[in-house]
């Protein structure tokens, strides 16, 4: 059975560099794509962005200059990055799968990381 | 501002019938398939439909889902109290090149 755990520091403070690690077990990162999702207290879901095993990604135009999403093959781990954090940011973070682009769907999803933006 | 819309809110009675619309374009869902998540208070969304209308294994036939031209629905029937969550349309956005959700649905079963 595949598992998606999520981790992180919880409190980030503004303007620094938000930093997530999604890692996966029961099955290799290779062959499908892993993305970030996000949502704010009370609000809908909001696609970050994906990353293929191989490397190659894609990012939500709104987050795309912040936004950087790597892979570790070797650890079988994601990580997300998020530059310049503002309170809107806050947020329950998730790393969730589809195995195919477009025709794809998110079959897997990790349990979420809540991260608070706040001096 | 969610890329799809969804009504805020449904509700209706144990044992009863409600429908969850969704509604985009034919950048997203007019040409691509729709999935549905339920997501129970505090757990992150589970997969509920894909490919417009088929059921993972383990989803009740209790739930549907259908698509027509830019809008996709939800069907539940039998209601039960369990069912009270709230529930969100995916797809691809083919401008975006990437997933774009509504703004969620929350059923009360009253």
């Amino acid at each position: 059975q595949v598992q998606l755990q999520e981790s992180g520091p919880g409190l980030v403070k503004p303007s620094e560099t938000l930093s997530l690690t999604c890692t996966v077990s029961g099955g290799s990162i290779s062959s499908y794509y892993l993305n970030w999702i996000r949502q704010p207290p009370g609000k809908g879901l909001e696609w970050i962005g994906y990353i293929a095993y191989y490397g190659s990604t894609n990012y939500n135009p709104s987050l795309k200059s912040r936004v950087t999403i790597s892979v570790d093959t070797s650890k079988n781990q994601i990580s997300l990055r998020l530059s310049s954090v503002t309170a809107a940011d806050t947020a329950v973070y998730y790393c969730a799968r589809v195995t195919q682009l477009a025709v794809g769907f998110f079959d897997y999803w990790g349990q979420g990381a809540l991260l608070t933006v706040s001096s | 501002q969610s890329v799809l819309t969804q009504p805020p809110s449904v509700s209706a009675a144990p044992g009863q019938k409600v429908t969850i619309s969704c509604s985009g374009s034919s950048s997203n869902i007019g040409n691509n398939y729709v999935s549905w998540y339920q997501q129970l208070p505090g757990t992150a969304p589970k997969l509920l439909i894909y490919d417009n209308n088929k059921r993972p294994s383990g989803i009740p036939d209790r739930f549907s889902g259908s698509k027509s031209g830019t809008s996709a629905t939800l069907g539940i029937t039998g209601l039960q109290t369990g069912d009270e969550a709230d529930y969100y349309c995916g797809t691809w956005d083919n401008s975006l090149s990437g997933w774009v959700f509504g703004g969620g649905t929350k059923l009360t079963v009253l």
